[in-house]
């Protein structure tokens, strides 16, 4: 079975850019890369989707590179607020889509 | 309206009760999921029913009997549960042709927080 790899956490202040990298060897061809944000006791929440090189929208950014062997979320100047879970999900190429490992992200003040 | 509710919010049962597990979305989405998750666990996919017709078991204990009534509700029935089954559940929704396809974004619900005692 294909596997995914995200850190466990990382800690950041306030203010700064943070990337957080999924590894994922065996992701589906034609698949998308999809990024999730969950809080405690909480359903996740989309942040940002991408198929190859870079996708920005209002709140991150989504780097691809052509080997699709990894992809990385970047949040830009993160707060206190944006401290959460961070999940890639991916499909493989059996046609099985799964979360990551999830990465724990702490902001301080 | 982007919401995804799931009733109740939290549940506690025995292992030889019969209950169920709600969700709803007035979306317009066809495709609904069920996940289950453990504590500092990614969520783990269960079913995916598509166009209100079941589309992915993946291997899950007949104890869990998921119904799709319409294309607006999903139920999760339980029975004669153990305590391993206690995790996060939660439902999820998609604007779908193709239910296993991740490259449509899922709107989650909040979860029901099971406990089996």
């Amino acid at each position: 079975l294909a596997k995914t790899t995200q850190p466990i956490s990382m800690d950041s202040y306030e203010g700064q850019e943070v990337n957080i990298t999924c590894s994922h060897n065996n992701i589906a061809t034609n698949d998308y890369i999809t990024w999730y944000q969950q809080f405690p006791s909480q359903g996740p929440r989309f942040i940002i989707q991408g198929y190859k090189t870079k996708v920005t929208n209002e709140v991150a950014s989504l780097f691809i590179p052509a080997d699709r062997k990894s992809s990385t979320l970047s949040l830009p100047r993160v707060s206190l607020s944006d401290t959460a879970v961070y999940y890639c999900l991916v499909k493989n190429n059996f046609n099985k889509f799964y979360f990551g490992s999830g990465t724990k992200l702490n902001v301080k003040p | 309206d982007t919401e995804v509710t799931q009733t109740p919010k939290h549940l506690v049962m025995g292992m030889t009760n019969k209950k169920s597990l709600k969700c709803e979305q007035h979306m317009g989405h066809r495709a609904m999921y069920w996940y289950k998750q453990k504590a500092k666990k990614p969520p783990e996919l269960m079913f995916v029913y598509s166009y209100e017709k079941l589309s992915i078991n993946e291997s899950v204990p007949s104890r869990f009997s998921p119904e799709c009534p319409n294309s607006s509700l999903l139920n999760l029935h339980l029975h004669a549960l153990q305590p391993e089954d206690s995790a996060l559940y939660l439902c999820a929704s998609s604007q779908d042709p193709s239910a296993w396809d991740s490259s449509y974004e899922q709107y989650f619900g909040p979860g029901t927080r099971l406990t089996v005692t």
